[in-house]
């Protein structure tokens, strides 16, 4: 079965501590995204990489991390720099970046809460 | 920029009742149109989409037709079921905006039995 996978489902952290978010596809995508979804609220996108070892800043890049070292493979990290980083955290894939044509892929998501 | 702007919810019904989720956009060309369905605790997931002008998606029972004069995509069922209880999210993707999914905020559903 091809889909997203995003791990831990449910994350605590305290604060002043960095905490990394995992998700893989196996759905051979090129175009990685995250998104970050607060209660009531639509999402936000935070980066997104369209081939590997290459991404961008999305509208709330301050104080998170990525990486795109393997095409399977879109970590985030949220940093203590992040102020408010209690919320859900989404991740999804499209074939492509350079289509207008292509819907996005979701993983489950990741709720983090900051203690 | 790009904007998608969709109806406040949350949206009350009963069972077998019409449902209409109104969305608008503005875009500087000629984006595709999407409507993702979120269910409670879960990731979205597409519900269907549009292309081009005039096209209609549907998908499960619900429909949605492009409308470039009134740039709308309004979702609708007509027989809602219990099951149909989520969050939907009016979305489009062009190439004037770098070919990034705008989402509008959503509009939860809640469907009684």
């Amino acid at each position: 079965d091809g889909g997203i996978t995003q791990s831990p489902k449910y994350l605590f952290r305290k604060e002043g501590q960095n905490v990394t978010l995992s998700c893989e596809q196996n759905l051979n995508h090129d175009a990685m995204y995250w998104y970050r979804q607060d209660p009531g609220q639509g999402l936000r996108l935070i980066y997104y990489s369209q081939i590997v070892n290459d991404f961008q800043k999305g509208d709330i890049a301050e104080g998170y991390s990525v990486s795109r070292e393997k095409k399977e493979s879109f970590p985030l990290t949220v940093t203590s720099a992040q102020k408010n980083p209690t919320a859900f955290y989404l991740c999804a894939s499209s074939r492509s970046a350079s289509s207008s044509y292509n819907e996005q892929f979701f993983g489950p998501g990741t709720r983090l809460t900051v203690l | 920029g790009d904007s998608v702007t969709q109806m406040e919810g949350p949206v009350t019904l009963s069972e077998e009742a019409f449902l209409t989720i109104n969305c608008t956009y503005t875009a500087t060309g000629y984006p595709s149109l999407f409507w993702y369905v979120q269910y409670p605790g879960e990731g979205l997931q597409l519900l269907l989409k549009a292309t081009k002008a005039d096209d209609k998606g549907s998908n499960k029972g619900f429909e949605a037709t492009y409308r470039k004069e009134t740039t709308s995509f309004h979702l609708e069922k007509g027989s809602v079921q219990v099951s149909d209880s989520a969050v939907y999210f009016c979305a489009l993707s062009e190439a004037a905006g770098g070919f990034k999914t705008i989402f509008g905020a959503g509009t939860r559903l809640f469907v009684k039995a």
